[in-house]
């Protein structure tokens, strides 16, 4: 069983239409939570580290929250250039290796 | 300064063959990782260095084989792979134990086993 999941898989908006994307974790104890955009064939880029229910950063268009078992990520009025896999990663218990989510893709259409 | 370096970007080479990947960070971090990505998939965790030291081996076939020279230089030694370790090989650093912070990505060597 996965202890970080993603949803949706996949994800297709029109450019404009907001939409969220979700990260959940099943075990306790987490220590921070980051967000990544990954374009194809590069390495993720780091977006936001989150440590504490109610955090929230913002950058750009992305707006990332925390609560007690979940991330979101709110894209607001995204842009074709929005288009990529973004991927969470969470540190549980003692561990400082951050554990990934399968990704959502998002392809935003123009 | 956040970058993490490698190189090659890409690489081709044939199951004989004895190459090396190379990976640089100059943030002071203390954690080396690399990973191995095959297409749309997340990032599989292969080795950690912490301090220089091999911490984690996540079971990985000895045909990969890691080493840590100094705090800011990683390599992998690959020999002898078969066409099913084609994949994309991502080196990330983060400050490292007891240090609750985000790991930092290089962009990554595309590897082509023929």
């Amino acid at each position: 069983e996965d202890q970080v999941t993603q949803s949706p898989e996949a994800l297709r908006l029109q450019e404009g239409e907001s939409s969220s994307l979700n990260c959940s974790y099943t075990v306790s104890g987490l220590r921070g939570l980051f967000w990544y955009r990954q374009d194809p064939g590069k390495g993720p880029e780091f977006l936001f580290t989150l440590y504490s229910a109610g955090e929230e950063k913002e950058k750009e268009r992305l707006k990332a929250t925390l609560t007690k078992k979940e991330s979101f990520l709110h894209i607001t009025a995204p842009k074709p250039e929005d288009s990529a896999t973004y991927l969470c990663a969470v540190l549980l218990g003692g561990s400082y290796i951050p554990t990934f989510g399968r990704g959502t893709s998002l392809i935003v259409h123009p | 300064d956040t970058e993490v370096t490698q190189t090659p970007k890409h690489l081709v080479m044939g199951m004989t063959n004895k190459k090396s990947l190379k990976c640089e960070q100059h943030m002071g971090h203390r954690a080396m990782y690399w990973y191995k990505q095959k297409a749309k998939k997340p990032p599989e965790l292969m080795f950690v260095y912490s301090y220089e030291k091999l911490s984690i081996n996540e079971s990985v076939p000895s045909r990969f084989s890691p080493e840590c020279p100094n705090s800011s230089l990683l390599n992998l030694h690959l020999h002898a792979l078969q066409p099913e370790d084609s994949a994309l090989y991502l080196c990330a650093s983060s400050q490292g134990p007891a240090r609750d912070t985000e790991a930092f990505f290089g962009q990554g060597t595309r590897l082509t086993v023929v």
